[in-house]
């Protein structure tokens, strides 16, 4: 069965530092998003994308952060420089049509120190 | 803006009996509804959706939900509780020809032997 895969499952940084999260979405779908989700808190809407382009935001989804496609394969979310409270859940999902089943990877936790 | 709330963050239940896990929504107009799961160290996998089609709508595991607009619920139930259902569920909302799925905050449902 197709599954959307994130790499690394934990990434522990200090503050100010780059981070790059990785996700492989499943190979037909368009539609790719990421989420986040505080210890104990809801899960959160960062930014969508299709057609190459971000489609929508959230307001969390500031300057610090950017998404990209760069092989058709991969789609990575970047935190320039990250801030203690980027500590999160990151999960990374994929959908084949709008409206569609969202399939989510099982996460990568960010450990900012 | 849209939004759901889930009533009760924790619902503790025994095996074999009745689970119902309460959602409503706020929306102007008719939304499309989502029920996901999340096991523990796992991503979020969805349970059924409603896009306007019957308002009961039943999903995997044995969970169904029923659209009431006059209610503005999306209750989630199943008849007999196993121990294997225990996980945190999510209630979501998706407005037509928006991108972003916005979630509830979660209720951690447990099952008692």
């Amino acid at each position: 069965e197709p599954e959307v895969t994130q790499t690394p499952s934990h990434q522990v940084t200090q503050m100010g530092q780059e981070v790059i999260l990785r996700c492989v979405p499943i190979s037909n779908h368009l539609y790719f998003y990421w989420y986040r989700q505080i210890l104990g808190q809801k899960v959160e809407f960062l930014v969508s994308f299709y057609n190459n382009e971000i489609s929508e935001k959230s307001e969390i989804f500031d300057d610090q952060f950017s998404v990209e496609r760069p092989d058709g394969s991969n789609f990575t979310l970047k935190i320039r420089s990250t801030k203690l409270e980027d500590s999160a859940m990151y999960f990374c999902a994929s959908s084949g049509q709008w409206a569609g089943e969202l399939f989510f990877g099982e996460g990568s936790r960010l450990t900012v120190l | 803006a849209q939004s759901v709330t889930q009533l009760g963050s924790h619902v503790s239940v025994s095996e074999g009996a009745l689970v119902l896990l309460r959602c409503n929504y706020s929306s102007s107009v008719p939304p499309y509804l989502f029920w996901y799961v999340q096991y523990p160290n796992q991503g979020l996998q969805l349970l059924l959706k409603y896009t306007s089609a019957a308002t009961l709508v039943k999903g995997i595991n044995g969970f169904e939900a029923e659209f009431k607009k006059s209610e503005t619920s999306f209750h989630l139930t199943k008849p007999s509780a196993h121990m294997s259902d225990a996980a945190e569920y999510f209630c979501a909302v998706i407005l037509q020809g928006a991108q972003k799925l916005v979630f509830g905050q979660g209720t951690r449902l447990t099952i008692n032997p």
